[in-house]
């Protein structure tokens, strides 16, 4: 079974700052990664497909990118609104998550 | 609106049974694979199982075979969990998911709802 492993578990930033969180597969899954983002007291809700493609209504500022093993999400300047937990997927595995709060 | 509305979660013993729905609204649930994902208390999120569009292939986790069953009713625009022998580490809440047409992705998801198994 594949295992994705998130890093960092967490990342202390501040509004406007840039935010990297990274995705490791245990072998290649060539671009079928997807992340979500996870608010307190709220679903899931899907922000990327495919490792690099953005789902409906997701602003701008959130990209992915990466294949086979390595993968990236990047918030290009954190709003107030994202700081929340953010899981990779592919398949039935998740990430264990990468929590993204306030500095 | 495209929404997923779950219920049917609460308190139940050790060794009881429940039954979870899952009422979609805004588009045809018979287009989709659908899912169900769990999320134990301050944990991460766990897949549980999910089911063909028609209903003829259905998948589980280890942990839930022989004892969770999924089922949908197409015409009535509905999913199903029916967890039986249920445990302590059954203790989640419970999302019904769509699944991206083509992929496995999870593009809708439900609100949950909370199961407690405890004596």
């Amino acid at each position: 079974d594949i295992v994705l492993t998130q890093s960092p578990a967490t990342l202390s930033l501040s509004p406007g700052e840039r935010a990297t969180l990274s995705c490791r597969a245990s072998q290649s899954i060539a671009s079928y990664l997807a992340w979500y983002q996870q608010k307190p007291g709220q679903a899931p809700r899907l922000l990327i497909y495919d490792a690099s493609n953005r789902a409906t209504g997701i602003p701008a500022r959130f990209s992915g990118s990466g294949s086979g093993t390595d993968f990236t999400l990047t918030i290009s300047s954190l709003e107030p609104e994202d700081f929340a937990v953010y899981y990779c997927q592919q398949r039935k595995t998740f990430g264990q998550g990468t929590r993204l709060e306030i500095k | 609106e495209v929404q997923l509305v779950e219920s049917g979660g609460g308190l139940v013993q050790p060794g009881g049974s429940l039954r979870l729905s899952c009422a979609a609204s805004g588009f045809t649930l018979s287009t989709n694979w659908m899912s169900w994902v769990r999320q134990a208390p301050g944990k991460g999120l766990d897949w549980v199982a999910n089911i063909k569009q028609d209903g003829s292939d259905k998948y589980y986790v280890g942990s839930v075979k022989g004892r969770f069953t999924i089922s949908r009713d197409n015409a009535r625009n509905s999913l199903y969990l029916q967890m039986n022998s249920l445990r302590a580490e059954d203790t989640a809440i419970y999302y019904c998911a769509r699944e991206r047409l083509g992929s496995d992705t999870f593009d809708l998801w439900g609100q949950g709802t909370m199961v407690i198994v405890s004596s």
